[in-house]
C-alpha cells in the first residue's frame, strides 16, 4: 500500500518568514495529494491540492509543488503569519481507491 | 447542509462497553470516510462507503468494529468491547467523488476508561 513521509515533524519560522514542508510518496499509481491544516482541537482543512497532471498550485501565500519523477510533494508558505501557526498534513490518493494516506503531520510555529 | 456533522462530540465508556458514533455527510456527497486519529496526530484510515455500500474496509478491526451507512439516515461506526487503546478522535470526511477533496466533520473524541 501507499506510504507518505512527511518532513520535519516540527518547524519554528520567523514571522514574515517562509516554511517550507516536504512529503515523499511511494506509490507511483498515487495522482492526487491535498495539504490540510489542522489547529489545535478541530478539523482537518483542505488549504491547497494538485493532481499529478500539474507541476505546482499557487493559491495567495501558500503553493504546492510536485515531482512525479521522484515522488515528492512540498506545501510553500511564504510571509508567514502567526495563525499559520497549526499542524499541516500532506496526504496522497489514487483513482478508484480514493483513501487518502497521510503523513505524520508537521507543527508549525510562527514566532512574532 | 455544508457541514459533516459528527455527534457526540465526547463519548467516554468503560473498558468493555460499546460506544456508537454518528456521521451525517454534506448533502450530495457519495462517499464517506471514517479515520481514527491518536495522540501522536496520525491519522489511521478505517472504512469508506460510497453510498451505502462498504468501498475499502481495510483499515477496520473487525473483531469489534463495525460500520453502516444506511439511506435517510447518518452513517454511524460502532465498537463493540471497547479497549483502551480505542482512545482516540474519530473523523468522519466526506467527498462529492473520485478525486476531490475530503471534507472533515469535527470528530468525536473516545475515552476509554
Amino acid at each position: 500500500g501507499e506510504n507518505v513521509e512527511q518532513h520535519p515533524s516540527t518547524l519554528s519560522v520567523q514571522e514574515g518568514d517562509s516554511a517550507v514542508i516536504k512529503c515523499t510518496y511511494s506509490d507511483s499509481a498515487s495522482n492526487y495529494f491535498p495539504w490540510y491544516k489542522q489547529e489545535l482541537g478541530k478539523r482537518p482543512q483542505l488549504i491547497i491540492d494538485i493532481r499529478s497532471n500539474v507541476g505546482e498550485k499557487k493559491d495567495q501565500r501558500i503553493a504546492v509543488t510536485l515531482n512525479k519523477t521522484a515522488k515528492h510533494f512540498s506545501l510553500h508558505i511564504t510571509e508567514t503569519q502567526p495563525e499559520d501557526s497549526a499542524v499541516y498534513f500532506c496526504a496522497a490518493s489514487w483513482s478508484g481507491n480514493e483513501k487518502l494516506t497521510f503523513g505524520t503531520g508537521t507543527r508549525l510555529t510562527i514566532i512574532p | 447542509g455544508e457541514e459533516v456533522a459528527q455527534t457526540p462530540k465526547h463519548l467516554v465508556r468503560g473498558e468493555g462497553q460499546k460506544a456508537k458514533l454518528y456521521c451525517a455527510p454534506i448533502k450530495g456527497h457519495s462517499y464517506v470516510f471514517w479515520y481514527q486519529q491518536v495522540l501522536k496526530n496520525e491519522f489511521k484510515f478505517l472504512i469508506s462507503f460510497q453510498n451505502e455500500n462498504v468501498f475499502d474496509e481495510t483499515g477496520m478491526p473487525k473483531e469489534r468494529f463495525s460500520a453502516k451507512c444506511l439511506p435517510n439516515s447518518p452513517c454511524s461506526l460502532e465498537i463493540q468491547a471497547t479497549k483502551l487503546e480505542d482512545s482516540a478522535v474519530y473523523f468522519c470526511a466526506s467527498s462529492q467523488s473520485p478525486g476531490y477533496g475530503y471534507t472533515f466533520g469535527s470528530g468525536t473524541r473516545l475515552t476509554v476508561v
